[in-house]
């Protein structure tokens, strides 16, 4: 186990409606970055958080926020769900060095909209 | 953005056979990590390849790195059915954010 923990596991959402979804990043490591992986496909950065400001965000519409708070934990906010937010939202901590390190990916928490 | 692709998308190997997937960058690529994803898991870190040529082995996984660093491979010796997954090649780019491929499928047929 990476030490990586998100909750919940599980969600059923309807469209319009709004999720938070958390995560705690494994001891030691500053850095939580959010992908989003739909069915059959690999995952896709969404934003990443390294000492609670944002460091980077992929290609997603505002209505995808974060938070990082002082322990590096993490929130991902989801606003108005559409069918295609349904997927799995992994996060995953590094220790957020120059060089690239290897990410610990927590289980994820699998969205589905209806 | 740009896109790592990986071949095949789908592999079924009978049980003891090799295995082999293939990353393909149109860019020079600083570096390559390689992650093993089970059927409803998360992705777990195999490997981070730096070096042009590069060339690492962990007991039956031989990964490696192109001359040109624009493609890399991941060989599975005689796979057992614990091999079974999608194995994902990944980018990293500035601050640590992953490019992931598109991922080849692996199944084992006893």
């Amino acid at each position: 186990e990476t030490g990586v923990t998100q909750s919940p596991t599980h969600l059923i959402k309807t469209r319009g409606q709004q999720v938070t979804l958390r995560c705690s990043s494994q001891s030691g490591h500053n850095t939580v970055s959010w992908y989003q992986q739909a069915l059959g496909q690999g995952p896709q950065f969404i934003f990443q958080y390294y000492r609670e400001e944002e460091n980077g965000r992929g290609n997603f519409p505002p209505r995808f926020s974060g938070l990082q708070f002082p322990n590096y934990s993490s929130e991902l906010n989801v606003n108005a769900l559409e069918l295609d937010d349904s997927a799995l939202y992994l996060c995953a901590s590094s220790l957020g060095q120059a060089t690239p390190t290897d990410q610990y990916f927590g289980p994820g928490t699998r969205l589905l909209v209806l | 953005g740009q896109q790592v692709m990986q071949i095949p998308q789908y592999q079924h190997v009978q049980e003891g056979e090799d295995f082999t997937t293939y990353c393909n960058s149109s860019t020079t690529l600083s570096n390559i990590q390689w992650y093993k994803q089970r059927p409803g898991g998360h992705p777990v870190f195999l490997i981070q390849l730096v070096k042009s040529g590069e060339v690492k082995k962990q007991k039956r996984l031989t990964f490696q790195f192109g001359e040109a660093k624009k493609n890399s491979s991941l060989h599975i010796t005689a796979t057992q059915t614990t091999d079974v997954g999608t194995y994902f090649c990944a980018k990293t780019t500035g601050n640590e954010k992953l490019t992931f491929g598109t991922g080849t499928r692996l199944t084992i047929i006893p």
